[in-house]
């Protein structure tokens, strides 16, 4: 599986854009990237997930560069309720079905 | 309302005690899986399944088994507790192979004594 490499944590104010960056430099052609979310002490929540487009979901948008090495997960207008542990994960999906999380993005989102 | 129903969500277990940790789930789902979280680790698969009658190891399977008789249920039992599984346990579940995104229940915090 590609390793994924994320800052350990950022501060975003409230109803501002949160742009979350992961470099995934040894991805594969058939891995998809995939952005998780945990709040405290709760189990983890699917964000959104892309394989070479841009994706954009009700929760967040994912930006992947052209050579798929790195990818940003945009939060357009941060909230408090936000404020989580961001996992980026590559996942191969076919005949992959073990999610290997990292230590992810700490986001506090201040008011 | 459908979702990953995990039980119970706290429990205390002597050393050497044996329990089971229950998942269920009603999306009909083929894919489950159990999770480990400790402080600073992250999350750790401990056991998976890709549909009724099939399990397989994950990262740190030692000391826990698993079942899948029917798709809508993945216990986890430990068989002889031990203070190094003192963790919050999740439980997980997906369509396919995670394309779709997995559905985790809300954890099981385990403290073994």
């Amino acid at each position: 599986d590609a390793k994924t490499t994320q800052p350990p944590s950022m501060d975003c104010a409230e109803g501002r854009a949160a742009n979350l960056p992961c470099n995934h430099s040894t991805i594969s052609g058939n891995e998809y990237v995939y952005w998780y979310r945990q709040i405290h002490s709760q189990g983890p929540q699917y964000i959104i997930h892309g394989l070479k487009n841009n994706e954009t979901n009700e929760m967040a948008s994912l930006i992947i560069t052209e050579d798929r090495k790195s990818s940003t997960l945009i939060l357009p207008h941060a909230t408090l309720r936000d404020t989580a542990v961001y996992y980026c994960i590559v996942f191969y999906g076919s005949n992959d079905y073990k999610l290997s999380f990292g230590a992810g993005t700490t986001v506090t989102v201040r008011a | 309302n459908a979702g990953v129903t995990q039980t119970p969500k706290f429990q205390v277990l002597k050393t050497g005690q044996s329990m089971t940790l229950q998942c269920a789930q009603d999306m009909n789902h083929e894919y489950m899986s159990w999770y480990r979280q400790d402080p600073g680790m992250g999350l750790r698969l401990i056991h998976y399944s890709v549909g009724a009658g099939i399990t397989d190891q994950g990262e740190v399977p030692n000391g826990y088994n698993v079942s899948r008789s029917t798709t809508e249920d993945f216990p986890l039992r430990l068989l002889s507790a031990a203070p190094s599984q003192t963790s919050v346990y999740f439980c997980a579940s997906s369509y396919s192979t995670g394309v779709y995104g997995y559905t985790f229940g809300s954890g099981t915090r385990l403290t073994v004594v």
